[in-house]
This record gives structure tokens, C-alpha cells and sequence, in this order.
């Protein structure tokens, strides 16, 4: 079984929607969380840490659920910038990161 | 500031040949990460190198193998290359922070082996 799940998608959505994004981890030792964005052929970008039930920057929202096993990511009022790949990712105990496959976006006109 | 840099940008190789990547810390960060990433994706930990030494692995064969240099610099190098490896690798800098620690990443190489 992986470490981290994600629906890898497509999402494909209009210009002003909202959009959710569910990750899934496997190890209930996990200890922090994240978000990147990642564009295409370039690196990921951090986009949000979780270390307890969720956090909040602007347009995005990013929560946890620990009883669950699962990370949201929640984007309202999209824009076209925001289609990218959204990767998740879990650090368990020690050093080593986790990832995701990583969730395509869309965001149409 | 400057951020995670990497070189070079984009490799191209055969089949058995060798490689190093380089890869230079964000400022004021001393650990350095390696990461795989293939098509399609997420990225695979390679290993990571803190104060000059191999801390944890994940599941690579030995044929990757790594180093850190005193300014927290870091290489990769990956021997007897297999069309396999061809990827983006990705280097990726912190500084332990517990569990808050995070991770910066660099624009990456892309490598293909033919």
C-alpha cells in the first residue's frame, strides 16, 4: 500500500469555482503535512504546511483529519493561474517525504 | 535570498554511462534532499545529507550515491545508468525544524538516458 494516495484526476473547472482536493496517507505515526503546486516541467512550489487540524492562506484552505487518515485542499474563486498539479505530502518520523502522484487541475474560462 | 539551485539544467546519457548532479542549498539551509521524479509522478526520496552524512535512504539501489561538501553543497551520482532513470531529479533543501521542518526544491535536471 502507498504511503500517500491522491486522485490524480483531471479536475477540470470553470473560472470562479470551488474545488476540493482529498489526500490520503497510509501511517497514522505521520507528523506534518503539505501542499505543493508543481507547473509543468518545473519544480514544486510550497503551497501550504498543516501541522495541526488546517491552515488558511487567502483563497486556499488546508485541513486535516487525523481520525480519518486524510489531508483537504480547498481553492475557491479559481483562477486560470491556479491549474497545475497539486502534490501532497506526508513526513512520518525521521527525515523522509512522502509524495503523492499529484492532482491535475484545470481551470477554464 | 538566493534559493536552491541545481546543474546542470538538462543531461543526456547512454545506457552503463555515469553522472553527477549538483545541487547548492537555500541560504541559511544545511540539509539537502534527492528526489526522483518520473513522468506521471509523484516524487520517489532518493536520500538526504546533513553535516556531511547520509542520514536516511529510501529504495534506491547503491548504484545512487551521494555526497555533501562543508558549504552544505550536495552531489548526486548515479553509476551504470539504466534507460530507467531517465527523470527529473529534484534537490530539495531545509534545516531540521522537528517536525516542522520543510522542504525548498530546486528547478531540478532532467535526465534522459538513450
Amino acid at each position: 500500500r502507498k504511503e500517500v494516495e491522491q486522485d490524480p484526476g483531471p479536475f477540470n473547472v470553470p473560472e470562479g469555482a470551488t474545488v476540493a482536493f482529498n489526500c490520503t496517507y497510509s501511517n497514522s505515526a505521520s507528523q506534518s503535512f503539505f501542499w505543493y503546486r508543481q507547473d509543468c516541467r518545473k519544480e514544486p512550489k510550497l503551497l501550504m504546511s498543516v501541522y495541526s487540524s488546517g491552515n488558511e492562506d487567502g483563497r486556499f484552505t488546508a485541513q486535516l483529519n487525523r481520525a480519518s487518515q486524510y489531508i483537504s485542499l480547498l481553492i475557491r474563486d479559481s483562477k486560470l493561474s491556479d491549474s497545475a498539479t497539486y502534490l501532497c505530502a506526508v513526513r512520518i518520523t525521521g527525515n523522509q517525504f512522502y509524495f503523492g502522484t499529484g492532482t491535475s487541475l484545470t481551470v477554464i474560462p | 535570498d538566493a534559493g536552491v539551485t541545481q546543474s546542470p539544467t538538462h543531461l543526456i546519457k547512454t545506457r552503463g554511462q555515469q553522472v553527477t548532479l549538483r545541487c547548492s542549498p537555500k541560504s541559511g539551509h544545511d540539509t539537502v534532499s534527492w528526489y526522483q521524479q518520473a513522468l506521471g509522478q509523484g516524487p520517489q526520496f532518493i536520500f538526504q545529507y546533513y553535516e556531511e552524512e547520509e542520514r536516511q535512504r529510501g529504495n534506491f539501489p547503491d548504484r545512487f550515491s551521494g555526497h555533501q561538501f562543508p558549504n552544505y553543497s550536495s552531489e548526486l551520482n548515479v553509476n551504470a545508468l539504466l534507460l530507467g532513470d531517465s527523470a527529473l531529479y529534484l534537490c530539495a533543501s531545509s534545516t531540521p525544524r522537528g517536525f516542522q521542518e520543510t522542504q525548498y526544491f530546486g528547478p531540478g535536471t532532467r535526465l534522459l538516458v538513450l
